[in-house]
């Protein structure tokens, strides 16, 4: 199984801030990463998939990069509704695996 | 606006079956492949199950292989998990997915 290691486990961050989450596969996925948010009681929303492609509805400040092992979602300018725990998904190769989430504070 | 709404999750006990239901909305659900995922309580998530649009390739992660049954009903627009030989650590929230659209979840409770 491919193995999807992310980091920061938890943020804590300022409104405005430029805040950056990291996943990191355990060999190449290609593009095939998706990034969720989840508030808490909620279900999973799509931010981005593919990597880099932000899904419709989304609001700017989010974007993802990164290819092959490494990737990254970066939130521009943190905002107080962005509080909430992030996800990581490859979707590579079967099993779909998720990372374990980084869960976003305010400070 | 699309929808997908889970139902038949209960409190069930070891060694019992259970069928959860998805009743899709809003969107061509013979197009899309679809999925499980659970979410075990304060846990991080899990990807299941999966299903071609057809129904003829089917997926699923080791610990439920063999116990869990993937399936649909384009007619209806109805994704299905039939969850036999349930355990404690299948005690989950479970989502219906595409992916890209969630459903709100059910819990299942596996206790005696």
């Amino acid at each position: 199984d491919i193995q999807m290691t992310q980091s920061p486990s938890f943020l804590s961050a300022s409104v405005g801030d430029r805040v950056t989450i990291n996943c990191k596969a355990s060999q190449n996925i290609n593009r095939y990463l998706n990034w969720y948010q989840q508030k808490l009681g909620e279900a999973p929303k799509l931010l981005i998939y593919n990597a880099n492609s932000l899904q419709t509805g989304i609001p700017s400040r989010f974007s993802g990069s990164g290819s092959g092992t490494d990737f990254t979602l970066t939130i521009s300018s943190l905002q107080p509704e962005d509080v909430a725990t992030y996800f990581c998904l490859q979707h590579n190769s079967w099993p779909y695996t998720f990372g374990a989430g980084t869960k976003l504070e305010l400070k | 606006e699309v929808q997908l709404v889970e139902s038949g999750g209960v409190l069930v006990q070891p060694g019992r079956s259970m069928k959860l239901s998805c009743a899709a909305s809003g969107f061509t659900f013979s197009s899309f492949p679809m999925a499980w995922v659970r979410q075990a309580p304060t846990k991080g998530l899990e990807w299941v199950a999966t299903i071609s649009t057809s129904g003829g390739s089917t997926y699923y992660r080791d610990s439920v292989k063999g116990r869990f049954t993937i399936s649909r009903d384009n007619a209806k627009s109805t994704l299905y998990l039939q969850m036999d030989s349930l355990r404690s650590e299948d005690t989950a929230t479970y989502y219906c997915t595409t992916a890209r659209y969630w459903g709100q979840g059910v819990m299942v409770t596996v206790s005696s």
